[in-house]
């Protein structure tokens, strides 16, 4: 079965420092990975796609199918990141998988 | 463009009422979800519908009931409240291969 881990519930950094938010999943198939990023109290937005490689807020993921995972990167944290971060695993055919979310916080 | 809306943001309820939260999308997805989100237990799926005129049940669908009223409106039904289902709910969309749009939420309290 399709399964999304993310092993942090809550990490903190101090501005300006590197961050990753880790995330891996289980799937046989053909992977479409997510972020999602939850500002305090408002709606889910899409921060990135693997299919994409986009750089959003300075954030990157890279997509290894051999280490089945998909971690959030930044190389310098800002307070503005501050957020509950998910990924999501999308399959063929299926409903989207969330991953149980880690909570960014960014120390002054 | 409005993308997804949902309605009530904010509601209170006592054990046993029902109410109904109203979920539209103007992106012309195909396809539907309700999700409710509690601490510790990030997004959990209650129901989806990949179409109009389809719904299938998700992760956690005991004690709740959903209409697709046509392809742009999704309402989820909770026919007799209990103070578990003290939830934010999110109604969201989908196209394939490109995420999934959320709306704002709904806070619900069951007293």
């Amino acid at each position: 079965a399709q399964r999304v881990t993310q092993p942090e519930k809550l990490l903190s950094v101090f501005k300006g420092a590197p961050v990753e938010l880790k995330c891996n999943y289980s799937y046989s198939g053909s992977p479409e990975l997510f972020w999602y990023v939850q500002y305090s109290r408002q709606r889910l937005q899409l921060l990135l796609r693997h299919i994409s490689r986009e750089s959003i807020k300075g954030f990157t993921a890279d997509l290894n199918k051999g280490e089945t995972s998909f971690h959030l990167k930044k190389p310098f944290a800002q307070e503005e990141d501050s957020a509950m971060y998910y990924c999501a695993l999308g399959t063929y055919g299926q409903n989207f998988v969330f991953g149980p979310g880690t909570r960014l916080s960014v120390l002054p | 463009n409005a993308g997804v809306t949902q309605t009530p943001k904010f509601q209170v309820l006592k054990t046993g009422q029902s109410m109904t939260l109203q979920c539209a999308q103007d992106m012309n997805h195909n396809s539907m979800y309700w999700y409710r989100q509690d601490p510790g237990m990030g997004l959990r799926l209650i129901y989806y519908s990949a179409s109009e005129g389809t719904t299938d049940k998700g992760e956690v669908p005991n004690g709740y009931n959903v209409s697709r009223l046509n392809k742009r409106e999704f309402s989820l039904r909770l026919e007799s409240a209990a103070p578990s289902q003290t939830s934010v709910y999110f109604c969201a969309s989908s196209q394939r291969a490109y995420g999934y749009t959320f709306g704002s939420g709904t806070r619900l309290t069951v007293v």
